[in-house]
C-alpha cells in the first residue's frame, strides 16, 4: 500500500462546477500535510497548508480528518486556470526530512 | 527575487556516463531538498541539506549518486554511472525553514539515459 494515496482522476468538470478531492495516508504519526498544485512538465506550487481546524483560501477549502488519515480539497466556482494535477503532500512526524508526495490527481475544466 | 533554478534544462546522456545536476536554492534559504519523478510515478524525496550539511539522505536510490553543497549555497547532484532506470525529472526545492515551511521548486532537469 503507497504512504499517500490519490484518486489520479482525470475529473473533468464543467467550469463554474464545484469538485473536491480525498487524499488518504497510512502513516497516524503523519505530522504535516499541504496541497501542491503541477502544471504540466512545470514544478509543483504550494497550493495550501492543511491544518487541524481546516482552512480556506479563497475558492479552496482544506480539510484534514486525522480520524480517519485523510485530507480534502475543495474547489468552489472551479475557473479553466484550475486545471492542472494536484498534489497531496504528507510529512511524517518521524522524519525531520521526508516529504511524500502523491501520484496527484488531474482536474480539466471545460468552458 | 529570483527562485529556485537549476541546470540543465535537460540532458540525454548514455548509459555508463556521468551527470552533475546544479541547483541554485533562493538566496538566504538554508533548506534545500532534491526529489525525483520518474515516469508514471510520483515525486520521491532523494535528500535534504540544511546549509552543507546532509540533513536526511534516507531517499538516495544508491551509491551512483553523490550530492553535495560545499559552503552551504548551491548543491549538485552528480549520478555516477548514469543507469537506464536513472531517467526522469529531478526537482530542487529550497525552504527558509525545514519540515512544515513552504518549499520553492525549481523548474527540473529532465534527465533522459540512453
Amino acid at each position: 500500500r503507497k504512504e499517500v494515496e490519490q484518486d489520479p482522476g482525470p475529473f473533468n468538470v464543467p467550469e463554474g462546477a464545484t469538485v473536491a478531492f480525498n487524499c488518504t495516508y497510512s502513516n497516524s504519526a503523519s505530522q504535516s500535510f499541504f496541497w501542491y498544485r503541477q502544471d504540466c512538465r512545470k514544478e509543483p506550487k504550494l497550493l495550501m497548508s492543511v491544518y487541524s481546524s481546516g482552512n480556506e483560501d479563497g475558492r479552496f477549502t482544506a480539510q484534514l480528518n486525522r480520524a480517519s488519515q485523510y485530507i480534502s480539497l475543495l474547489i468552489r466556482d472551479s475557473k479553466l486556470s484550475d486545471s492542472a494535477t494536484y498534489l497531496c503532500v504528507v510529512t511524517p512526524r518521524s522524519s525531520a526530512s521526508k516529504i511524500i508526495f502523491g501520484s496527484g490527481t488531474r482536474l480539466s475544466i471545460r468552458p | 527575487e529570483a527562485g529556485v533554478t537549476q541546470f540543465p534544462s535537460h540532458s540525454v546522456i548514455e548509459k555508463g556516463q556521468t551527470v552533475t545536476l546544479r541547483c541554485d536554492p533562493i538566496s538566504g534559504h538554508d533548506n534545500l531538498y532534491w526529489y525525483r519523478r520518474v515516469m508514471g510515478k510520483e515525486i520521491k524525496f532523494l535528500l535534504h541539506f540544511v546549509k552543507e550539511s546532509k540533513q536526511d539522505e534516507s531517499g538516495m536510490p544508491n551509491n551512483r549518486f553523490l550530492a553535495e553543497r560545499t559552503g552551504g549555497t548551491y548543491s549538485t547532484l552528480k549520478v555516477q554511472p548514469a543507469e537506464l532506470e536513472d531517467s526522469g525529472v529531478y526537482f530542487c526545492a529550497s525552504s527558509q525553514g525545514g519540515r512544515g515551511y513552504e518549499q520553492y521548486f525549481g523548474p527540473g532537469t529532465r534527465l533522459t539515459v540512453t
